[in-house]
Protein backbone atom coordinates (compact mmCIF):
# COMPACT_ATOMS: atom_id res chain seq x y z
CA UNK A 1 0.00 0.00 0.00
CA UNK A 2 1.25 3.90 -0.98
CA UNK A 3 2.17 5.18 1.98
CA UNK A 4 4.11 8.32 3.41
CA UNK A 5 5.40 8.84 6.93
CA UNK A 6 6.50 12.04 8.50
CA UNK A 7 8.92 12.05 11.66
CA UNK A 8 9.58 13.63 13.94
CA UNK A 9 5.78 14.52 14.77
CA UNK A 10 6.70 17.61 16.28
CA UNK A 11 10.02 19.40 16.81
CA UNK A 12 10.60 22.71 18.64
CA UNK A 13 14.08 24.18 18.18
CA UNK A 14 15.71 27.48 19.35
CA UNK A 15 16.18 30.29 16.75
CA UNK A 16 19.13 29.70 14.38
CA UNK A 17 18.79 26.17 15.55
CA UNK A 18 19.30 24.38 12.19
CA UNK A 19 17.63 21.13 12.04
CA UNK A 20 16.01 18.54 9.12
CA UNK A 21 12.38 17.07 9.15
CA UNK A 22 12.00 14.06 7.43
CA UNK A 23 9.27 11.99 4.45
CA UNK A 24 9.59 8.48 3.68
CA UNK A 25 7.44 7.01 1.18
CA UNK A 26 6.82 3.90 0.13
CA UNK A 27 5.21 4.01 -3.64
CA UNK A 28 5.22 2.18 -6.81
CA UNK A 29 5.96 4.16 -9.32
CA UNK A 30 7.04 8.21 -8.08
CA UNK A 31 6.57 10.60 -9.95
CA UNK A 32 6.93 13.74 -7.60
CA UNK A 33 7.14 14.08 -3.60
CA UNK A 34 6.02 18.03 -2.68
CA UNK A 35 6.60 20.06 0.68
CA UNK A 36 4.13 22.57 1.55
CA UNK A 37 3.50 24.65 4.56
CA UNK A 38 0.60 24.89 6.56
CA UNK A 39 -0.10 27.60 9.35
CA UNK A 40 -3.00 27.50 12.11
CA UNK A 41 -6.21 27.93 10.71
CA UNK A 42 -5.16 28.39 6.81
CA UNK A 43 -4.73 25.79 4.28
CA UNK A 44 -1.57 24.58 3.12
CA UNK A 45 1.22 26.46 0.91
CA UNK A 46 2.81 24.92 -1.87
CA UNK A 47 7.10 24.96 -1.56
CA UNK A 48 8.77 22.84 -3.37
CA UNK A 49 8.29 19.66 -6.05
CA UNK A 50 11.27 16.62 -6.51
CA UNK A 51 11.30 14.30 -9.07
CA UNK A 52 14.36 12.46 -8.76
CA UNK A 53 16.67 11.13 -6.64
CA UNK A 54 19.82 13.47 -5.90
CA UNK A 55 17.57 16.36 -6.76
CA UNK A 56 17.43 19.26 -4.29
CA UNK A 57 15.70 22.66 -4.15
CA UNK A 58 15.99 25.77 -2.22
CA UNK A 59 14.14 28.63 -1.10
CA UNK A 60 15.41 30.99 1.84
CA UNK A 61 16.44 28.77 4.68
CA UNK A 62 14.91 25.79 3.32
CA UNK A 63 16.37 23.19 1.24
CA UNK A 64 14.70 20.22 0.06
CA UNK A 65 16.55 16.71 -0.66
CA UNK A 66 15.10 13.50 -1.95
CA UNK A 67 16.33 9.73 -2.39
CA UNK A 68 14.93 6.87 -3.22
CA UNK A 69 13.90 6.36 -0.46
CA UNK A 70 12.96 9.22 1.90
CA UNK A 71 13.27 13.31 1.72
CA UNK A 72 14.30 15.71 3.95
CA UNK A 73 13.59 19.34 4.57
CA UNK A 74 16.63 20.93 5.82
CA UNK A 75 15.84 24.37 7.95
CA UNK A 76 19.00 26.40 8.31
CA UNK A 77 19.24 29.01 11.04
CA UNK A 78 15.55 28.59 11.57
CA UNK A 79 13.40 32.34 12.51
CA UNK A 80 10.14 32.20 14.59
CA UNK A 81 8.08 32.93 11.86
CA UNK A 82 9.26 29.34 10.17
CA UNK A 83 7.02 27.86 12.89
CA UNK A 84 4.30 25.79 11.01
CA UNK A 85 3.52 22.33 10.00
CA UNK A 86 5.30 21.41 7.06
CA UNK A 87 3.22 18.26 5.15
CA UNK A 88 4.97 16.22 2.33
CA UNK A 89 2.65 14.10 -0.33
CA UNK A 90 3.59 12.21 -3.22
CA UNK A 91 1.80 11.14 -6.73
CA UNK A 92 2.75 8.23 -7.81
CA UNK A 93 2.32 6.58 -11.55
CA UNK A 94 -0.70 4.40 -10.75
CA UNK A 95 -2.38 7.13 -8.86
CA UNK A 96 -2.68 10.50 -11.17
CA UNK A 97 -5.73 12.01 -9.73
CA UNK A 98 -4.43 12.76 -6.20
CA UNK A 99 -1.89 13.11 -3.75
CA UNK A 100 -0.53 11.01 -0.95
CA UNK A 101 -0.15 13.35 2.19
CA UNK A 102 2.00 12.30 5.53
CA UNK A 103 0.60 14.08 8.92
CA UNK A 104 2.82 16.37 8.87
CA UNK A 105 5.18 17.59 11.33
CA UNK A 106 4.97 20.64 13.92
CA UNK A 107 7.49 22.96 13.92
CA UNK A 108 7.92 25.29 16.51
CA UNK A 109 11.06 27.78 16.36
CA UNK A 110 11.38 29.89 19.59
CA UNK A 111 13.27 33.20 19.58
CA UNK B 1 -7.15 38.98 -4.23
CA UNK B 2 -7.02 36.57 -6.95
CA UNK B 3 -6.55 33.73 -4.22
CA UNK B 4 -9.18 30.61 -4.10
CA UNK B 5 -11.78 31.92 -1.80
CA UNK B 6 -14.23 29.41 0.64
CA UNK B 7 -17.19 30.60 2.31
CA UNK B 8 -18.15 30.73 5.46
CA UNK B 9 -15.13 30.13 6.81
CA UNK B 10 -16.49 28.84 9.91
CA UNK B 11 -20.12 27.09 9.98
CA UNK B 12 -21.44 25.66 13.70
CA UNK B 13 -24.30 23.58 12.86
CA UNK B 14 -26.59 21.04 14.54
CA UNK B 15 -26.51 17.26 13.99
CA UNK B 16 -28.70 16.24 11.21
CA UNK B 17 -28.66 19.38 9.41
CA UNK B 18 -27.58 20.30 5.96
CA UNK B 19 -24.69 22.47 5.44
CA UNK B 20 -22.89 24.18 1.93
CA UNK B 21 -19.84 25.29 1.30
CA UNK B 22 -18.90 27.17 -1.88
CA UNK B 23 -14.88 27.31 -3.64
CA UNK B 24 -14.37 30.00 -6.09
CA UNK B 25 -10.76 28.93 -7.35
CA UNK B 26 -8.33 30.80 -9.10
CA UNK B 27 -10.06 32.33 -12.24
CA UNK B 28 -9.32 29.92 -15.73
CA UNK B 29 -8.02 27.14 -13.32
CA UNK B 30 -9.31 23.66 -14.73
CA UNK B 31 -8.98 21.78 -12.19
CA UNK B 32 -11.03 21.82 -8.74
CA UNK B 33 -10.02 19.84 -5.54
CA UNK B 34 -12.08 18.96 -2.30
CA UNK B 35 -10.47 18.01 1.21
CA UNK B 36 -11.27 17.35 4.04
CA UNK B 37 -8.59 17.95 7.25
CA UNK B 38 -9.19 16.80 11.01
CA UNK B 39 -6.34 18.09 13.74
CA UNK B 40 -3.41 16.66 13.13
CA UNK B 41 -3.67 14.92 10.21
CA UNK B 42 -2.94 15.56 6.40
CA UNK B 43 -5.69 16.58 4.03
CA UNK B 44 -7.99 13.82 2.83
CA UNK B 45 -8.94 13.22 -0.42
CA UNK B 46 -13.38 13.86 -1.02
CA UNK B 47 -13.65 14.47 -4.62
CA UNK B 48 -11.97 16.50 -8.13
CA UNK B 49 -13.30 18.20 -11.14
CA UNK B 50 -11.62 18.88 -14.23
CA UNK B 51 -13.97 22.39 -15.62
CA UNK B 52 -17.62 21.11 -14.95
CA UNK B 53 -16.77 17.62 -14.46
CA UNK B 54 -16.23 15.57 -11.31
CA UNK B 55 -13.70 12.46 -12.06
CA UNK B 56 -13.49 11.05 -8.66
CA UNK B 57 -15.09 11.03 -5.82
CA UNK B 58 -13.17 9.34 -2.81
CA UNK B 59 -14.80 5.67 -1.91
CA UNK B 60 -14.61 6.56 1.90
CA UNK B 61 -16.89 9.37 1.09
CA UNK B 62 -20.45 8.75 2.50
CA UNK B 63 -23.44 9.73 0.05
CA UNK B 64 -24.72 12.48 2.52
CA UNK B 65 -21.68 14.47 0.50
CA UNK B 66 -22.38 15.66 -2.93
CA UNK B 67 -20.40 18.36 -4.90
CA UNK B 68 -21.08 20.01 -8.01
CA UNK B 69 -19.10 22.42 -10.36
CA UNK B 70 -21.53 24.19 -12.74
CA UNK B 71 -20.07 25.59 -15.57
CA UNK B 72 -16.62 25.07 -14.55
CA UNK B 73 -16.37 27.90 -12.64
CA UNK B 74 -16.84 27.68 -8.56
CA UNK B 75 -17.45 24.57 -6.64
CA UNK B 76 -20.20 23.83 -3.91
CA UNK B 77 -20.11 21.15 -1.20
CA UNK B 78 -23.04 20.18 0.46
CA UNK B 79 -23.36 17.52 3.46
CA UNK B 80 -26.67 16.55 3.97
CA UNK B 81 -27.89 15.02 7.86
CA UNK B 82 -24.44 16.27 9.14
CA UNK B 83 -23.09 13.78 12.07
CA UNK B 84 -20.26 14.98 14.78
CA UNK B 85 -17.88 13.43 13.00
CA UNK B 86 -18.11 15.83 10.08
CA UNK B 87 -16.45 18.34 12.39
CA UNK B 88 -13.20 19.20 10.37
CA UNK B 89 -11.84 21.52 8.45
CA UNK B 90 -12.98 21.51 4.34
CA UNK B 91 -10.72 22.69 2.12
CA UNK B 92 -10.71 23.33 -1.32
CA UNK B 93 -7.98 23.85 -3.94
CA UNK B 94 -7.23 24.57 -7.52
CA UNK B 95 -4.97 23.90 -9.78
CA UNK B 96 -4.10 25.23 -13.54
CA UNK B 97 -2.17 21.89 -14.54
CA UNK B 98 -4.09 19.04 -16.29
CA UNK B 99 -1.67 16.64 -14.34
CA UNK B 100 -0.46 16.73 -10.62
CA UNK B 101 3.02 16.10 -12.33
CA UNK B 102 4.10 19.65 -10.80
CA UNK B 103 2.54 18.86 -6.90
CA UNK B 104 1.31 22.85 -7.28
CA UNK B 105 -2.20 22.87 -5.53
CA UNK B 106 -3.68 26.38 -4.79
CA UNK B 107 -5.78 25.98 -1.44
CA UNK B 108 -7.97 28.42 0.09
CA UNK B 109 -7.82 29.06 3.91
CA UNK B 110 -10.60 26.88 4.58
CA UNK B 111 -14.24 26.14 5.70
CA UNK B 112 -14.39 25.13 9.61
CA UNK B 113 -17.39 22.90 10.26
CA UNK B 114 -18.48 22.37 14.14
CA UNK B 115 -21.44 19.72 14.41
CA UNK B 116 -22.80 20.01 18.05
Amino acid sequence: EDQVTQSPEALRLQEGESSSLNCSYTVSGLRGLFWYRQDPGKGPEFLFTLYSAGEEKEKERLKATLTKKESFLHITAPKPEDSATYLCAVYNAGNNRKLIWGLGTSLAVNP
Amino acid sequence: DTGVSQNPRHKITKRGQNVTFRCDPISEHNRLYWYRQTLGQGPEFLTYFQNEAQLEKSRLLSDRFSAERPKGSFSTLEIQRTEQGDSAMYLCASSPHLSLNTGELFFGEGSRLTVL
